[in-house]
């Protein structure tokens, strides 16, 4: 079967660095996606990486090996609005997209 | 670029009463609309995908005849909710992806909450 892991909870220290993780078993593979969703609010894209490396937006980093079918997104000088939950999803050989179950964030002062 | 709005935001109503959202890409065209419905402290769950001028397809475990897609245009798709009850209660959100080579993301409308009572 496909399947996205990704840890279900990490607390961070505002000012921080964190790093979020995500694992998938898919069926062919034609990019991944994070998402950031805020309680109570429908998820926004954040990046997207179809070949291997580091892609960077401002505070936003995230990196693929298709290899190890791993990324992660890196969170820099880390805020309180940044508390959400982080959304990892892969489109596969059909460029479906399989979803993982998120990491919610918590940032602490 | 790549705004899609849904309409109405917050529904509270009885139980037995049919709901209608709405979803509407803004500013591209999209063949395929994708309906996720999300309840408290839990992931997001694929519904359906929404075809342009076809039938929806739906996910396993979803009701077709409860849970009514039309995607009559390019730029608008709807859920009705039918006969809806409390069980039904959820944030419902749509999304749709702008044409390209599969490399775009779903975009999301900001979400339904449904509420019945």
């Amino acid at each position: 079967g496909q399947n996205i892991d990704q840890p279900t909870e990490m607390t961070a220290t505002e000012g921080a660095i964190v790093q979020i993780n995500c694992t998938y078993q898919t069926s062919g593979f034609n990019g991944l996606f994070w998402y950031q969703q805020h309680a109570g609010e429908a998820p926004t894209f954040l990046s997207y990486n179809v070949l291997d490396g580091l892609e960077e937006k401002g505070r936003f980093s995230s990196f693929l090996s298709r290899s190890k079918g791993y990324s992660y997104l890196l969170l820099k000088e880390l805020q309180m609005k940044d508390s959400a939950s982080y959304l990892c999803a892969v489109k596969d050989s059909n460029y479906q997209l399989i979803w993982g179950a998120g990491t919610k964030l918590i940032i602490k002062p | 670029g790549a705004v899609v709005s849904q309409h109405p935001s917050w529904v509270i109503c009885k139980s037995g009463t049919s709901v209608k959202i709405e979803c509407r890409s803004l500013d591209f065209q999209a063949t395929t609309m994708f309906w996720y419905r999300q309840f408290p402290k839990q992931s997001l769950m694929l519904m359906a995908t929404s075809n342009e001028g076809s039938k929806a397809t739906y996910e396993q475990g979803v009701e077709k005849d409860k849970f009514l897609i039309n995607h009559a245009s390019l730029t608008l798709s709807t859920l009705t909710v039918t006969s809806a009850h409390p069980e039904d209660s959820s944030f419902y959100i749509c999304s749709a992806e702008p044409p390209g080579q599969g490399n775009q993301p779903q975009h999301f409308g900001d979400g339904t909450r449904l509420s019945i009572l």
